[in-house]
């Protein structure tokens, strides 16, 4: 059974760092390409981030480019979201994704997500 | 404003067919598949319909997905309450090497 476990969210200060975590399991990691997806509290899902299996391709949304960084560490099954210089729209549940194939646009497993609040 | 435009709302009664309609343009739809996901408030997403027209499984046959040129739809026969959710459309867009989502369809089964 595939699970994905994030972890890591909290309150931050506009202008500060977290990291977010997901586990994962169930399924042979380092052979998928894993991504995150955002929420902003009563607003739609957005995409923010995908790297490949091996950890060599990426991708970001314009609104985090330069600001976030997604990494994996295969030998531990896990996938980290980096967020530096966090604002206030950046407040949301971010969920962790797999991506079902090399097409990046299905995210056939998800999370149950970790909320991220940006406030003073 | 999403650069996939779907309507904020639609309703049908129970056994009716409902749909949901998601534009895009030729950088993202018109060249690549489109992916439907359904939200039930307060849990998480779920992959409903995959290039253009594949159900994973475990996806009731109530649920179609088609597409052409620079559109799709999502077909739901049958309508049953438990179908109430958010509608979200997905595709990659080759301009802004992204996944794009639609700004999502509320379900109401009246």
């Amino acid at each position: 059974e595939v699970q994905l476990l994030e972890s890591g969210g909290g309150l931050v200060q506009p202008g500060g760092s977290l990291r977010l975590s997901c586990a994962a399991s169930g399924f042979t990691f380092s052979s998928y390409a894993m991504s995150w997806v955002r929420q902003a509290p009563g607003k739609g899902l957005e995409w923010v981030s995908v790297i490949s299996g091996s950890g060599t391709s990426t991708y970001y949304a314009d609104s985090v480019k330069g600001r976030f960084t997604i990494s994996r560490d295969n030998s531990k099954n896990t996938v980290f979201l980096q967020m530096n210089s966090l604002r206030a729209e950046d407040t949301a549940v971010y969920y962790c994704t797999k991506v079902r194939d090399q097409l990046l646009a299905g995210l056939d497993y998800w999370g149950q997500g970790t909320l991220v609040t940006v406030s003073s | 404003q999403s650069v996939l435009t779907q309507p904020p709302s639609a309703s049908g009664t129970p056994g009716q067919r409902g749909t949901i309609s998601c534009s895009g343009s030729s950088s993202n739809i018109g060249s690549n598949y489109v992916y439907w996901y359904q939200q039930v408030p307060g849990t998480a997403p779920k992959l409903l319909i995959y290039k253009n027209n594949q159900r994973p499984s475990g996806v009731p046959d109530r649920f179609s997905g088609s597409k052409s040129a620079t559109s799709a739809s999502l077909a739901i026969s049958g309508l049953r309450s438990e179908d109430e959710a958010d509608y979200y459309c997905a595709a990659w867009d080759d301009s802004l090497s992204a996944l794009i989502f639609g700004g999502g369809t509320k379900l109401t089964v009246l």
